[in-house]
């Protein structure tokens, strides 16, 4: 158990539907950040959160909207998304966005875009 | 943009054999980290390097920051079967204000007993 939990676990959605992702954090860490797992793909950082604040948005469509009402929570909303989206969702906590700290990633959501 | 390219993709050896996957970088890094992925899990941090020429140690892994900070290898000794799993590198570049790792690809070992 690495002190970060996501939910759902699996997600199917269909291309107009608007549905939600859930990362919560429970290490008191002041960094939150969203990975894009594909296969035979790098992990790619989507956003960083830094005490509420973004700090990063890594060229993400606006099909993806993070929300972080607090320091231990970190949402990703998703709406009208294509198959090419299907993918591992990671979220990952850090001490801190000012230095690079060690990452801890939750288990992932496993998407599937229909 | 920084890229982190890592190889081997695969590697396949027999239970006791050696392994090493490196990882280079198109820009200077102010530190490295890398990263284990058992099969259906998540990436968990094994280690982070800072300093030019550094070497660390756990157990059988090896880890080795290059002196240009631009690459960096992870060698296992004797594999055994609980090491199955991806293998990825991470980097920060220089004068990042903030922790941006950047993923190798990572690399996919299976150790056959």
């Amino acid at each position: 158990e690495t002190g970060v939990t996501q939910t759902p676990r699996h997600l199917v959605m269909g291309m107009t539907n608007k549905k939600s992702l859930k990362c919560e954090q429970h290490l008191g860490h002041n960094a939150m950040y969203w990975y894009k797992q594909s296969a035979k793909k790098p992990l790619e950082l989507m956003f960083v959160y830094s005490l509420e604040e973004r700090v990063e948005n890594n060229s993400v469509p606006s099909r993806f909207s993070p929300e972080c009402p607090n320091s231990s929570h970190l949402f990703l909303h998703l709406h009208t998304l294509q198959p090419e989206d299907s993918a591992l969702y990671l979220c990952a906590s850090s001490q801190d966005a000012g230095r690079p700290y060690e990452q801890y990633f939750g288990p992932g959501t496993r998407l599937t875009v229909t | 943009g920084q890229q982190v390219m890592q190889i081997p993709q695969y590697q396949h050896v027999q239970e006791g054999e050696d392994f090493t996957t490196y990882c280079n970088s198109s820009t200077t890094l102010s530190n490295i980290q890398w990263y284990k992925q058992r099969p259906g899990g998540h990436p968990v941090f094994l280690i982070q390097l800072v300093k030019s020429g550094e070497v660390k140690k756990q157990k059988r892994l090896t880890f080795q920051f290059g002196e240009a900070k631009k690459n960096s290898s992870l060698h296992i000794t004797a594999t055994q079967t609980t090491d199955v799993g991806t293998y990825f590198c991470a980097g920060t570049a220089g004068g990042t204000s903030y922790g941006k790792l950047t993923f190798g690809q990572g690399t996919i070992l299976t150790v056959h007993p």
